[in-house]
C-alpha cells in the first residue's frame, strides 16, 4: 500500500531564505508526482508536476526533484517571501490511477 | 490553463437535509473526477473516482448510499451528501484529468465547505 510522508510537518523562516521542502513514498512504482500549494480554506493549486521519467521540473523559484528508486522528492523554494506562506502538499500518482496525498507542510515566512 | 470550477464555495444545511456539489471541468472534457475530503489540518482523503457514464468507483469505508455521486456529462460530477449530519461537515474538493493517460496533470476545484447544524 501506498504511503505518502512529508518532513517537516511545519517550518518557519524569515524572508529571503532558501528552504527545502520533503516528500517520501513507499512504492516506486508510481506515474507521476505532483506537488501542490493550499491557502488556508481553500482549494489546490498545482506548482509543478514531475512525471516518472523525470528527474526534476523547475518554475520560477520553485524546483522539484524526484529520485523514485529512493522513493523522494524534495521542493526546493528560492528566495522565500511571505506570499509563500501555504501548505504545501506533495501527491504520488499510483498504477492504480489513484492519487495518494501526503499531509502536508506548513510554511510560514516572516517579513 | 485547464480550469475546474466547483460549486457551491460554501453551504450550511440541517441535519437531515441533502446537499449537492457540482464539479465542472470548464474548458476540457474530463471522463474521469475524484472527489476527495480534508478533515482540520489534515490531508486530503480519496472519497471515490467518478467515471463519465458508468457507477462511481468508492474508496474502502466511504459509504456508497451517503455519498450519492452521478457523473453524467463529460463536464459534470456531483457529489450529493443524503441525510446529512454534523460528522459529515468538511471540507469536500473535487478534481478531473486533464488529459488521457496516466502522465496527464490533475486540476483541481477551489472546494466545498459543508458545515451541517
Amino acid at each position: 500500500k501506498q504511503e505518502v510522508t512529508q518532513i517537516p510537518a511545519a517550518l518557519s523562516v524569515p524572508e529571503g531564505e532558501n528552504l527545502v521542502l520533503n516528500c517520501s513514498f513507499t512504492d516506486s512504482a508510481i506515474y507521476n508526482l505532483q506537488w501542490f500549494r493550499q491557502d488556508p480554506g481553500k482549494g489546490l493549486t498545482s506548482l509543478l508536476l514531475i512525471q516518472s521519467s523525470q528527474r526534476e521540473q523547475t518554475s520560477g523559484r520553485l524546483n522539484a526533484s524526484l529520485d523514485k528508486s529512493s522513493g523522494r522528492s524534495t521542493l526546493y523554494i528560492a528566495a522565500s517571501q511571505p506570499g509563500d506562506s501555504a501548505t504545501y502538499l506533495c501527491a504520488v500518482r499510483t498504477s492504480y490511477d489513484k492519487v495518494i496525498f501526503g499531509p502536508g507542510t506548513s510554511l510560514s515566512v516572516i517579513p | 490553463g485547464a480550469v475546474v470550477s466547483q460549486h457551491p464555495s460554501r453551504v450550511i444545511c440541517k441535519s437531515g437535509t441533502s446537499v449537492k456539489i457540482e464539479c465542472r471541468s470548464l474548458d476540457f472534457q474530463a471522463t474521469t473526477m475524484f472527489w476527495y475530503r480534508q478533515f482540520p489540518k489534515q490531508s486530503l482523503m480519496l472519497m471515490a473516482t467518478s467515471n463519465e457514464g458508468s457507477k462511481a468507483t468508492y474508496e474502502q469505508g466511504v459509504e456508497k448510499d451517503k455519498f450519492l455521486i452521478n457523473h453524467a456529462s463529460l463536464t459534470l460530477s456531483t457529489l450529493t451528501v443524503t441525510s446529512a449530519h454534523p460528522e459529515d461537515s468538511s471540507f469536500y474538493i473535487c478534481s478531473a484529468r486533464g488529459g488521457q493517460g496516466g502522465n496527464s496533470p490533475l486540476h483541481f476545484g477551489n472546494g466545498t465547505r459543508l458545515t451541517v447544524t
